[in-house]
């Protein structure tokens, strides 16, 4: 769903180790599905997308997913760093009908990378 | 930094009182983004520009309003503000008006008292 309350989901790990971020998402007609990562007290910050007839893309030290059978989502992060430490967000952009340019997020997940 | 500029910073307000909340976007993106942020509602979409025009639509409340200028930039203006509207304002601009890659503004925390 949209809305978060005040529990988000959390994922600690240490650094060095490879972090796993999930995400549901409801749209199946969705265009593209995208991940954000928001540093606390600044705004989001663009780290991938993928097409939904795409099952897998690869950036730099990330990976998404996109399983559309059970409409998951998720991103690896290699060899996370102290500095990946914030909330991830997945969103979705249906471009149909007046959708244009509308982002809609998912919950958001708190990483915490331990030195 | 992003190079979307939003001011204020901080706006605390009172109950019924109207505000303005302003943004810049990053040099030669033509698309505005306004979305909320809050503990209850996450992160929500408002409304869309296009080089001057209104593009998309989220749950934008009646009393919400805003606007894109010649120059690009664009404004949001709060109005008969609640205690509800108390969030995080964040303006994103991108270079069309399709795009994934929205640049996000640092924000406007909004206070209602």
């Amino acid at each position: 769903g949209e809305s978060v309350g005040l529990h988000l989901p959390t994922l600690s790990v240490q650094e060095g180790d490879n972090s796993i971020i999930n995400c549901a998402y409801s749209n199946s007609a969705s265009d593209y599905f995208i991940w954000y990562k928001q540093e606390s007290g600044k705004g989001p910050q663009f780290i991938i997308d993928i097409r939904s007839n795409m099952d897998k893309r690869q950036g730099q030290r990330v990976t998404v997913l996109l399983n559309k059978t059970v409409k998951h989502l998720s991103l690896q992060i290699a060899a996370t760093q102290p500095g990946d430490s914030a909330v991830y967000f997945c969103a979705e952009n249906n471009a149909g009908g007046t959708s244009y340019g509308k982002l809609t997020f998912g919950q958001g997940t708190i990483l915490t990378v331990h030195p | 930094d992003s190079g979307v500029t939003q001011t204020p910073k901080h706006l605390i307000t009172a109950t019924g009182q109207r505000v303005t909340l302003r943004c810049s976007p990053r040099s030669g993106d033509l698309s505005v983004y306004w979305y909320q942020q809050s503990l209850d509602q996450g992160l929500q979409f408002l409304i869309q520009y296009y080089n001057g025009e209104e593009r998309a639509k989220g749950n934008i409340l009646e009393r919400f309003s805003a606007q894109q200028f010649p120059d690009l930039h664009s404004e949001l203006n709060l109005s008969s503000l609640e205690l509800g509207d108390s969030a995080l304002y964040f303006c994103a601009s991108s270079p069309r008006a399709y795009y994934n890659e929205q640049f996000f503004g640092p924000g406007t925390r909004l206070t209602v008292l």
